[in-house]
């Protein structure tokens, strides 16, 4: 079945560093989507990309897709402690439910 | 706007109870509802899939007499655990969804469920 990976599992920053966490799945996806979970909170959608090699951007945050439309990224420039959270990706493989990756937790440290 | 609220937020009770939890779509119609089960500090596990008005469809390994899902409403879908025993205790969370599959999910709050 498919499967969605995401690394690093842990990432540690000094407060106004970057950050990126790289999402990876088995197969071809039509959509992906990122979300954010504060600890001991629950997801919170933050963008979708559908388009092959597309790029969105909010505010400091930037999502990327694959040409092959198999992997995708979030990159965070200059992390805040309000950035501190798991970051989940999840993909859609053609009309199928969305699939969760294991999450990245991102501490900032102030 | 798309708030989901899940009900209630913690449980702990003996086990052999059954616990109903409730997730309900307030501002939206939520076509479909998703259930999670998140361990500690792990991802989202799917459990199911429910969509208004018909059956839950469950994910490999889910038993679905153990965790009985009803969505009898837009706003509205229910999960209970019948019979809980203690491996049962864990992070449930819902979400809902409107229209198709790509869309956007909101998610609860959350019930952490404790088998005593």
């Amino acid at each position: 079945g498919q499967q969605v990976m995401q690394i690093p599992q842990y990432q540690h920053v000094q407060e106004g560093e970057d950050f990126t966490t790289y999402c990876n799945s088995s197969t071809t996806l039509s959509n992906i989507q990122w979300y954010k979970q504060r600890p001991g909170g629950h997801p919170v959608f933050l963008i979708q990309l559908v388009k092959s090699g597309e790029v969105k951007k909010q505010k400091r945050l930037t999502f990327q897709f694959g040409e092959a439309k198999k992997n995708s990224s979030l990159h965070i420039t200059a992390t805040q402690t309000t950035d501190v959270g798991t970051y989940f990706c999840a993909g859609l493989n053609y009309g199928q439910n969305f699939v969760f990756g294991p999450g990245t937790r991102l501490s900032v440290l102030p | 706007g798309a708030v989901v609220s899940q009900h209630p937020s913690w449980v702990i009770c003996k086990s052999g109870t059954s616990v109903k939890i409730e997730c309900r779509s307030l501002d939206f119609q939520a076509t479909t509802m998703f259930w999670y089960r998140q361990f500690p500090k792990q991802s989202l596990m799917l459990m199911a899939t429910s969509n208004e008005g018909s059956k839950a469809t469950y994910e490999q390994g889910v038993e679905k007499d153990k965790f009985l899902i009803n969505h009898a409403s837009l706003t509205l879908s229910t999960l209970t655990v019948t019979s809980a025993h203690p491996e049962d205790s864990s992070f449930y969370i819902c979400s809902a969804s409107s229209g198709l599959s790509n869309q956007p999910q909101h998610f609860g709050d959350g019930t952490r469920l404790s088998i005593l």
